[in-house]
Order: C-alpha cells, then structure tokens, then sequence
C-alpha cells in the first residue's frame, strides 16, 4: 500500500523556475526521503531528512518535514531540462535496528520546458 | 565502485511459467531489498535480507513470490505460475546497514503475456 502521497501529480514548468513538489504520509516515521527517477527504472537518492530536522539542503535541493501536518516538501531551484524526471516521496517508519523497509508515494511527474 | 546491477534487464515470459530475476549488491552492503514497481506508481516493497536470512517478507503478495540469499551477497527472486498481474518492474536495492539510504538498482522488466 502507498502511505504518501504527491501533489501535484505532473508539474510543467520552464528551465529556471522552481519546481515545488509536496508530500502527505500517514504514520509516524524515522526518516523522509526524496528519489528521482528517469524512465521509469532505477531511482536515485537525492536527500535523507530525520524526524528530528526541520529542512535540509543539498545544492540546488531544499527539502522541509513538518511531523506534526505529517507533510515534506521538495523545492528544485533554477531548474533545468535534466531535471525533468519523476520525484518519489518514500517513509521510513521502521524501530532503530529494525528492517527498514521504504514506503513510496505515487510520485509528482516533472517536466522542465528549455 | 560498481552499483547495484540486476540481471537480467527485460524478461518476458508466458503466463504459468517460472522466472528468477537476480540481483547483485553492492559489495558490503549487508542489507539488502525488492520492491516491485506498476506503471504509474512508486515502488511497493516485497522482501528485505539481513545477511543470509529474510527480515521481513511481509511484502510478498502470495506463496508464488519467494527470495533467497543464500551467501548474503546475490539474492534471487524467484516467481512460481506467473501470470498477467505479476507484469512490473522489479527493483533491488541495498544498503551499508538498514540505518542507511538505499541504493537501488536499474530494475527488471517482467512482462507475462
């Protein structure tokens, strides 16, 4: 089952905006994390934010966890054609030391226009 | 070093065969993971290795899915009498510890027809 979910489903906007994407979980979690994936196959890690930080940067990437609306937002700036791609929200809510398996959402669709 | 890499890329089968997709991880890394992907959707987890042993196979959807890791290193997914719903890609993923950010791979696409 999915516990997050995306919003907005697709997102089009041109080279050099930002790019917002937000996400909604259910269940009290260890971690958020952010994945992009190109094609529909692998994905990559972009961020990790604990649930005892706030916002964390990673260049052009800034991600915030708000524990008590349950809520992560994923911020691109100076967005670029190669970020086009889709951005997964994935909950770890896994006990220290136990198994940590990922719970997806059903990703936000990113298309950059150059 | 070298990612995770699955083998093989694209598998199609007839429905009532049987598949075995594999994954190798990166070297070291203990913790090992299949999820498997529908068109439009994130990844919904199957199974997790700790070492040899499976941690947690609550993902699995029926006795016709089974993983193995039998030296903690190559696992395998095994699917029994597949059929037209089990057409997704699968994907694997390992990590240093299950602490850490995984780290997947490019995936196998089953198609059962």
């Amino acid at each position: 089952s999915q516990q997050g979910e995306e919003d907005p489903q697709a997102l089009s906007i041109q080279e050099g905006e930002n790019a917002t994407m937000n996400c909604s979980y259910k269940t009290s979690i260890n971690n958020l994390q952010w994945y992009r994936q190109n094609s529909g196959r692998g994905l990559v890690h972009l961020i990790l934010i604990r649930s005892n930080e706030r916002e964390k940067h990673s260049g052009r990437l800034r991600v915030t966890l708000d524990t008590s609306k349950k809520s992560s937002s994923l911020l691109i700036t100076a967005s670029r054609a190669a970020d086009t791609a889709s951005y997964f929200c994935a909950t770890d809510a896994g006990i220290s030391g136990s198994a940590r398996q990922l719970t997806f959402g059903s990703g936000t669709q990113l298309t950059v226009l150059p | 070093g070298a990612g995770v890499s699955q083998t093989p890329s694209n598998k199609v089968t007839e429905k009532g065969k049987y598949v075995e997709l594999r994954c190798d991880p990166i070297s070291g890394h203990t913790a090992l993971y299949w999820y498997r992907q529908s068109l439009g959707q994130g990844p919904e987890f199957l199974i997790y290795f700790q070492g040899t042993g499976a941690a947690d196979d609550s993902g699995l959807p029926n006795d016709r899915f089974f993983a193995v890791r039998p030296e903690g290193s190559v696992s395998t997914l095994k699917i029994q009498r597949t059929e037209r719903g089990d057409s997704a890609v699968y994907l694997c993923a390992s990590s240093p510890t299950p602490e850490y950010e995984q780290y997947f791979g490019p995936g196998t696409r089953l198609t059962v027809t």
